[in-house]
This record gives C-alpha cells, structure tokens and sequence, in this order.
C-alpha cells in the first residue's frame, strides 16, 4: 500500500497530558505535512516539515522527522477537548512534487 | 477569506442517477485537487488540476468518472452513471504553486454522497 501506517490507530487521553502520534513510510520523501479532520469536516493543515529538517514547533504542536528510519511524530502538549479530532500524515515523495498520500490516521480523544 | 467552497455539502441520490459535485478553489491559488474518502481506503487523490489543465488523472477510479475546470474559480466532478459503491466523502483541496512545486494544499468541507 502507498498508505503511510500511522500509530496508534485510536488514542485517549485526559485534557491536560500530553498526545503522542506516529507517522511510518516507505519511500523517500520531499516533504511530510500533518493535518486534523474534526469529525465531519474537511481537513485542516498543522504543519509542514521538509525532508531536511528534523524538527518543527508551532503553538502546542512539535513535529519531528528521522528520515534513516522514515519515521515522524506528532506530539501535542497540553491538550484541549477541542483537540479531539483525527490527525492524518501526508508525504509528498521525491517522485511527485505534488501527490499528497495519507495515512490512516489517529482518532485522539481528549477527555474533559 | 472564503476557504475552499464545495456544493452540495450532502448529496442522496438513487444508483444510475447522475452526480454533479462543484467546488471554489481559493482566489488566486492555481492548483486544484480532488479527493475521495472511504474508511476501507482512507484518502485518495482522484485528479489534480494545474493552471486549469488536468495534470494527472490516474486516481479517477473509471470512465463513469470525469473532472472539468473550465476557469481559475470553478471546477466540477461528474459521475455517470453514479453506483452505490460510489458512496464516500468528496473533498476539493487547492493550493499555489507549480506542478513541481506544491505544498499546503486547503480543503474544502467535503460533500459526503450516498448513492442508494
């Protein structure tokens, strides 16, 4: 599958700690971008992180990426009930400069 | 700004029947996507427009399918005649840059069909 495999596939957690979500690959990539799907609704870009960067923050959101183990992370700190949402990985690889495949995704639920 | 615009939002329609679905990129962005999303097959990119021509179509699942973008602010996916397992969410995302160089594309809030 060109699908990335994302890790876990369902997370749940009280408001206040801290939400971990993992992103694998299998090919090289250009970039890798984060987004959030509420439930029923589009999608929404977090965050974008090239493949020669290592680390990125935005806000409560750090994203990091180890391309030998073609691997990345999410964590969100501190989190909101309005956190709760799906959050999908998406790489662009080094053969398309514009085909975005995602993965499965992580449900996170962030309990009041 | 007005985001990405999509029309219908829900679409109910009966098997054979034709489906019209209409999207409004982002002013000024030159790239346009189409998506399909499943639970068995998550997202997929269905076609992708650059500068209104269709760039690369391999994701349109087959004949019944077809994408038009007759200007920058408009773009229409038709299916015909439409099936049941045709049921999913359709997304129009865009975006600015050249075909070799794409980033952040914006999606629309979806129009979720169900073909009955």
């Amino acid at each position: 599958s060109q699908q990335g495999e994302e890790d876990p596939q369902a997370l749940s957690i009280q408001e206040g700690e801290n939400a971990t979500m993992n992103c694998s690959y299998k090919t090289s990539i250009n970039n890798l971008q984060w987004y959030r799907q509420n439930s029923g609704r589009g999608l929404v870009h977090l965050i974008l992180i090239r493949s020669n960067e290592r680390e990125k923050h935005s806000g409560r959101l750090r994203v990091t990426l180890d391309t030998s183990k073609k691997s990345s992370s999410l964590l969100i700190t501190a989190s909101r009930a309005a956190d709760t949402a799906s959050y999908f990985c998406a790489r662009i690889g080094v053969d398309s400069s514009y085909k975005l495949i995602f993965g499965s995704g992580t449900r996170l639920l962030v309990r009041p | 700004d007005a985001g990405v615009i999509q029309s219908p939002r829900h679409e109910v329609t009966e098997m054979g029947q034709e489906v019209t679905l209409r999207c409004k990129p982002i002013s000024g962005h030159n790239s346009l996507f189409w998506y399909r999303q499943t639970m068995m097959r998550g997202l997929e990119l269905l076609i992708y427009f650059n500068n209104n021509v269709p760039i690369d179509d391999s994701g349109m699942p087959e004949d019944r399918f077809s994408a038009k973008m007759p200007n920058a602010s408009f773009s229409t996916l038709k299916i015909q005649p439409s099936e049941p397992r045709d049921s999913a969410v359709y997304f129009c995302a865009s975006s600015f840059g050249d075909w070799g160089d794409q980033e952040t594309q914006y999606f629309g809030p979806g129009t979720r069909l169900l073909v009955l």
